[in-house]
């Protein structure tokens, strides 16, 4: 069953502009990953946040957490065309079930 | 090596076929999973194997049977599917020691259509 939510479903923004994507979920987590998907192929992980973390970065990515909110934010800066795909946030449980579940995506087109 | 390799990468069958998809990965992971994902949906978690042994089936029906036989391989055998079971099968493995530094690798994915 899916996590949580994801703001907004679809962004659009001009190459060079900054895109923010937010994500909410509902139970505890270990940690909350982020993926991006292109045309309905296989998910690329991006970036892993653990439930102890606040922020954290990557080259052009940025990622905070807020568990007592039980949100998370990607900020991808400087954004490209190549960007353009669909972005999820996933939570893995504190069970250490292996059980990881995703959000409804956010869909980021980025016009050149 | 660090992919998984998932065959057929396009997969049509009739409602009476028995057909399989395969999964496969050398980098030593003993976790692997199967995701089903719809058209703009995100992928939905079926069945996790932790060191061979199936550890979660979310209530996916029989007609889906997973397999593990050994720790490279994940099998998916499909049996008198239903049109609605048409999406994108995805397989993903993931270290179970430091599984909070590492994220899970995805294959590239079946997309099965049912006829």
């Amino acid at each position: 069953s899916q996590q949580g939510e994801e703001d907004p479903q679809a962004l659009s923004i001009q190459e060079g502009e900054n895109a923010t994507m937010n994500c909410s979920y509902k139970t505890s987590i270990n940690n909350l990953q982020w993926y991006r998907q292109n045309s309905g192929r296989g998910l690329v992980h991006l970036i892993l946040i653990r439930s102890n973390e606040r922020e954290k970065h990557s080259g052009r990515l940025r990622v905070t957490l807020d568990t007592s909110k039980k949100s998370s934010s990607l900020l991808i800066t400087a954004s490209r065309a190549a960007d353009t795909a669909s972005y999820f946030c996933a939570t893995d449980g504190p069970l250490r079930n292996n059980d990881m579940r995703f959000g409804a995506g956010t869909r980021l087109t980025v016009k050149p | 090596d660090t992919e998984v390799t998932q065959t057929p990468k396009h997969l049509v069958m009739g409602m009476t076929n028995k057909k399989s998809l395969k999964c496969e990965q050398h980098m030593g992971h003993r976790a692997m999973y199967w995701y089903k994902q719809k058209a703009k949906k995100p992928p939905e978690l079926m069945f996790v194997y932790s060191y061979e042994k199936l550890s979660i089936n979310e209530s996916v029906p029989s007609r889906f049977s997973p397999e593990c036989p050994n720790s490279s391989l994940l099998n998916l055998h499909l049996h008198a599917l239903q049109p609605e079971d048409s999406a994108l099968y995805l397989c993903a493995s993931s270290q179970t020691r430091d599984r909070d530094r590492y994220g899970y690798t995805f294959g590239s994915g079946t997309r099965l259509t049912v006829v």
